[in-house]
């Protein structure tokens, strides 16, 4: 069974840097089969698509959000990361990591629990 | 970005009940359209892929039609472990959007 956990800080100051990372677990970032992705979700409020890295490292990211957000791969751990930049309040939200699987249409069906993150000072 | 609409944003129903909900996106997307479930403090969980196939494990008693821009999510019966946000999402086209939601509440 594949199982995603992400980890990190829960509070980080305003203008400060957040990392998060997501560990797979039960299958091969490498296999192929899916995007590693980060979607978060404001409290009291809907899902928003990040982005996500293919295990090659190509990426794809929310034009709509400033481009303070990377995401890498390190497929020698078997993890995927997100850092966020000058984050402010706004950036407060549960972030969870997923995979899209590509095919039939693609759809996200691997999601770890989330990661509830405060930003203030 | 492809804006998809929820309708409506909250429902009040019966166990019992047969519920519909409906999604609605800003162009046309085919059929790359899914359906999820999140209860509170929960992620997300898949229900339905390609707008009508059913994810494994999930109960017969939901379903999902449409094509184009218009899509339901039907539930025919609901249990009282139904009660919860729905979601739409589109990946027809990066970046992949959601609905604002769909909260399902207990009449």
């Amino acid at each position: 069974q594949v199982q995603l956990q992400g980890s990190g800080p829960r509070l980080v100051k305003p203008s400060q840097t957040l990392s998060l990372t997501c560990t797979v677990s039960g299958a091969s970032i490498s296999s192929g089969d899916y995007y590693w992705s980060w979607i978060r979700q404001p409290p009291g409020k809907g899902l928003e698509w990040i982005g996500y890295i293919y295990y090659s490292g190509s990426t794809s990211y929310n034009p709509s959000l400033q481009s303070r957000f990377t995401i890498s791969v390190d497929t020698s751990k078997n993890q995927f990361s997100l850092t966020l930049s000058s984050v402010t309040a706004a950036d407060t939200a549960v972030y969870f990591c997923a995979g899209w699987y590509s095919s039939s249409r693609g759809y996200f069906d691997l999601w770890g629990r989330g990661t509830l993150v405060t930003v203030s000072s | 970005d492809i804006q998809m609409t929820q309708s409506p944003s909250s429902l009040s129903a019966s166990v019992g009940d047969r519920v519909t909900i409906t999604c609605r996106a800003s162009q046309s997307i085919t059929n790359y359209l899914n359906w999820y479930q999140q209860k509170p403090g929960k992620a997300p969980k898949l229900l339905i892929y390609a707008a009508s196939t059913l994810q494994s494990g999930v109960p017969s008693r939901f379903s999902g039609s449409g094509s184009g821009t218009d899509f339901t999510l039907t539930i025919s019966s609901l249990q009282p472990e139904d009660f919860a946000t729905y979601y739409c999402q589109q990946s027809y086209r990066t970046p992949h959007t959601f609905g604002q939601g769909t909260k399902l509440e207990i009449k």
